[in-house]
């Protein structure tokens, strides 16, 4: 069965500072993967999704993510944090022929301190 | 714009009183969702829709059911909600393998 780790459970950064959430994958191959952010009590956003191809995905709020098939890993990155990117952020992935089916990490909580 | 809806977006219900949950879609995708999230956890999935085809996980209650009338409304059906099932519902549709979130139904339980 597939899974996903996120390690960091919590992170804290400066507004301006770079970031990076690590997210790795479990699975036979290559899975689609996903990050999603959720605001408190919110729904989730889709920042950003890899289903092939180039391997540094570019996404929305200017999030980006690289898929490392030797690592099994798929990073979020930002080059300089905003206070309002503070949220909770998912990493997902879904077997291609699995049916649709969303494997969630635990999620990282992340803090900005002015 | 086209959108994934949920009603109401907060719920409290008695211990043991059914409570139906609503979503609602205007992007006419084939495929939806239903996750529950408890707090400080990931979304679980609890079932989904391909069209009318029903499709439940191997570990969702009984307590859980589900109807699709039609492509665009789904709704969750507690038949007799416990203090554990206190969670945000999410609600969520799909096409081309990217899923879309509506903003999720918080329910407390009494």
């Amino acid at each position: 069965a597939q899974s996903v780790t996120q390690p960091d459970i919590h992170i804290t950064v400066s507004e301006g500072a770079s970031l990076e959430l690590r997210c790795n994958y479990s699975y036979g191959a290559t899975p689609y993967l996903f990050w999603y952010v959720q605001s408190p009590g919110q729904g989730l956003q889709l920042l950003l999704k890899y289903f092939s191809g180039d391997t540094l995905v570019q996404g929305i709020k200017g999030f980006e993510a690289e898929f490392k098939r030797s690592q099994s890993s798929f990073n979020l990155r930002k080059p300089s944090v905003h206070w309002s990117d503070a949220a909770e952020y998912f990493c997902a992935v879904d077997a291609p022929g699995g049916g649709n089916k969303l494997t969630f990490g635990t999620g990282t909580q992340l803090k900005v301190e002015l | 714009d086209a959108m994934v809806i949920q009603n109401p977006r907060y719920q409290v219900t008695q211990f043991g009183k059914p409570v139906t949950l609503s979503c609602s879609q205007t992007l006419n995708h084939n495929v939806m969702y239903w996750y529950q999230q408890k707090s400080s956890q990931a979304p679980k999935l609890l079932f989904h829709y391909y069209d009318k085809d029903f499709n439940n996980e191997a570990d969702t209650p009984d307590n859980f059911q589900s109807r699709r009338p039609n492509t665009s409304f789904c709704f969750l059906d507690i038949r007799s909600p416990g203090l554990g099932d206190a969670a945000m519902y999410l609600c969520a549709t799909s096409i081309y393998n990217e899923q879309f979130f509506g903003p999720g139904t918080r329910l407390t339980v009494l």
